[in-house]
């Protein structure tokens, strides 16, 4: 089973502010997916990569998927109290492509 | 815009009791999950069904039993429920796999005391 590493674990910031946070692994991903998850909801899709060195945006959000495709990040511009959630990457596909392996996610706190 | 539904959305249950986690989904999509997420610990897979009468066990399957007898239905059933059982159960369907849009339930919240 391939294990994801996410960092920072918790990261706290006052709107208006940028950031980034970070999806590892030490195999390659097949593909790789970001969800955000509000609380009290369940996760949903923001983005898959599939490619090395892949960038996405979604509006102030921007994806890249390394050129090795071990690792990928989340960039987010002038972050709103709105984009407060858990960020999950997740991994689907090796030997099977029915199961996703999650990341233990990202707590993303913003301060209005 | 149902989705997927999952019910109830909060239970207490007492050690030893057993209840089913009941999902239903519009989509007629093929594949179907269920995952735990514990406190700090991601989302962990317990049973997968890739179509009606086809279900095979994840990362967690101790402890929990599927079905799968229609398109839109996969209810978990917890067997003599334990304290290690107490998270958040989400059910979740893809129309081909996880390379594709996975979409998820709102949750439910299981305590077992």
């Amino acid at each position: 089973t391939q294990l994801l590493e996410q960092s920072p674990q918790f990261l706290s910031i006052q709107e208006g502010e940028n950031l980034t946070v970070y999806c590892n692994s030490s195999s390659v991903f097949s593909s790789l997916q970001w969800y955000r998850q509000e609380p009290g909801e369940g996760p949903v899709l923001l983005v898959t990569v599939v490619t090395g060195g892949e960038v996405k945006k979604l509006k102030r959000l921007t994806f890249q998927f390394g050129d090795a495709r071990k690792d990928s990040s989340l960039h987010i511009t002038a972050a709103q109290p709105g984009d407060t959630g858990l960020y999950l990457c997740a991994e689907g596909g090796g030997g099977s492509n029915y199961k996703l392996t999650f990341g233990k996610g990202t707590l993303l706190t913003v301060n209005p | 815009n149902a989705g997927v539904t999952q019910t109830p959305k909060f239970r207490i249950l007492k050690i030893g009791q057993s209840m089913t986690l009941q999902c239903t989904q519009d989509m007629n999509h093929n594949y179907m999950y269920w995952y735990r997420q514990d406190p700090g610990m991601g989302l962990k897979l317990i049973y997968y069904s890739v179509g009606a009468g086809i279900t095979d066990k994840g990362e967690v399957p101790n402890g929990y039993n599927v079905s799968r007898s229609t398109t839109e239905d996969f209810p978990l059933r917890l067997e003599l429920a334990a304290p290690s059982q107490t998270s958040v159960y989400f059910c979740a369907s893809s129309e081909s796999g996880a390379g594709n849009t996975i979409y998820f339930g709102e949750g439910s919240w299981l305590t077992v005391v």
